[in-house]
């Protein structure tokens, strides 16, 4: 089956520092990469589609130079929450879709999340 | 837009029967379902593609009426393992998956 792996799983840091999140299909080749991000007993909200080799195309309301994204390759995608602060403190999980998927309706795969608490 | 999901909450007993709906203003391409227990990541259910179309997986089963844009969960003879927050992802022909708010899901033994 289709692994992705995304670390950290859990990240504690101080107000104003920038936080790297990982998220890496293992055994497949994802074109388009989502980031959702989750409060806790809520829904998980889309952030952005990140497609491989161009720019993420942001949701309404998400700041695009707070959270960074980069999908450099076929196989990575980085979330980068600058300048954090603690209202940013949330679960955050990506998903990829597999390289090859054009007809749509194929399911994702899921990270296993990452816990950002920001003092 | 998200799709809105119905129930909120259903608290059951083992061996009772529920039903999870899921609806949307937009002309949909697929309804996704996940479970996720509290800390974790999704676990995917089952994908409905064509209008009408219904899909098992052991005992949780559903539906997709695409002329109504309306998707239904069934779960039957409930487990211990059915607990958790069942999510509706309805895609549209943007392709972005939006999820619902969820229907958190107790079984009592």
């Amino acid at each position: 089956g289709a692994v992705v792996s995304q670390h950290p799983s859990r990240v504690i840091c101080k107000s104003g520092t920038s936080v790297k999140i990982e998220c890496r299909s293992l055994d497949f080749q994802a074109t388009t990469m989502f980031w959702y991000r989750q409060f806790p007993k809520q829904s998980l909200m889309l952030m952005a589609t990140s497609n491989e080799g161009s720019k993420a195309t942001y949701e309404q309301g998400v700041e695009k130079d707070k959270f960074l994204i980069n999908h450099a390759s076929l196989t990575l995608s980085t979330l980068t929450v600058t300048s954090a602060h603690p209202e940013d403190s949330s679960f955050y999980i990506c998903s990829a879709r597999k390289a090859g998927d054009r007809l749509g309706g194929e399911k994702l795969f899921f990270g296993s999340g990452t816990q950002l608490s920001v003092l | 837009q998200q799709p809105v999901q119905s129930p909120q909450a259903v608290i059951l007993r083992e061996g009772e029967d529920a039903v999870i709906n899921c609806s949307s203003s937009k002309a949909l391409y697929s309804v996704h379902w996940y479970r996720q227990k509290h800390g974790e990541a999704p676990v995917f259910l089952m994908i409905l593609l064509k209008g009408g179309e219904q899909k098992g997986h052991e005992k949780i089963s559903a539906s997709f009426n695409e002329k109504k844009q309306q998707s239904s969960l069934y779960l039957t003879a409930s487990q211990l393992s059915y607990s958790g927050t069942y999510f509706c992802g309805t895609e549209s022909y943007s392709r972005n998956l939006i999820f619902g708010k969820g229907t958190k899901l107790s079984v009592k033994p």
